[in-house]
């Protein structure tokens, strides 16, 4: 299966801290996106990273592709109790469908 | 704003009465998803369409139907809902190029539609 499995499932932090997910995939890849969910809401995309990209960044999430390893790390600097979300990383090969992964679930206490 | 709406946001149906939910988009994009997500799960891609092209999921039960009378809306109908179909069910839409097929672009959601059965 494509499928990019998330690590760790729940991640609980202070505001101000930074949160690090994780996603790993079995085959190579076009590309890899992630994707936030708020509580019975629909995904919103955050970052898109191609399989050529090694790092990319927008405002206050980092997100590297290590395609060695097959693996993938989105990071939150200066969390907030807005970032209170299921995170999940999409993997897809060339010429076919997304296949999400199981979620990150990041609770930001205040 | 350009955006992708469902409606109802929360629909409750018989065990075995047909449902039907719609999707609009403004976006003007070309794919159209559907997908299933029970609690704590992974969304799980039911069928998409590529303009009127109708793309099944090999593990997508029968029960579940699509239709796509123009660009702007889809429907997802259910025939006989089970307790098992009870799910949040999410549509989706992304520009595609032939270059980058499916997974070049980034996907729109909509808010989703709680779907109840009793």
């Amino acid at each position: 299966s494509q499928q990019g499995e998330e690590d760790p499932q729940a991640l609980s932090i202070q505001e101000g801290e930074n949160a690090t997910m994780n996603c790993s995939y079995k085959t190579s890849i076009n590309n890899l996106q992630w994707y936030r969910q708020n509580s019975g809401r629909g995904l919103v995309h955050l970052i898109l990273i191609r399989s050529n990209e090694r790092e990319k960044h927008s405002g206050r999430l980092r997100v590297t592709l290590d395609t060695s390893k097959k693996s993938s790390s989105l990071l939150i600097t200066a969390s907030r109790a807005a970032d209170t979300a299921s995170y999940f990383c999409a993997t897809g090969e060339e010429y076919s469908t997304l296949t999400f992964g199981k979620g990150t679930m990041l609770l930001v206490s205040p | 704003d350009a955006m992708v709406i469902q409606n109802p946001r929360y629909q409750v149906t018989q065990f075995g009465k047909p449902v039907t939910l719609s999707c609009s988009q403004t976006l003007n994009h070309n794919v159209m998803y559907w997908y299933q997500q029970k609690s704590s799960q992974a969304p799980k891609l039911l069928f998409h369409y590529y303009d009127k092209d109708f793309n099944n999921e090999a593990d997508t039960p029968d029960n579940f139907q699509s239709r796509r009378p123009n660009t702007s809306f889809c429907f997802l109908d259910i025939r006989s809902p089970g307790l098992g179909d009870a799910a949040m069910y999410l549509c989706a839409t992304s520009r595609d190029s032939r270059g980058q097929g499916l997974v070049g672009y980034e996907q729109y959601f909509g808010p989703g539609t709680r779907l109840t059965v009793t």
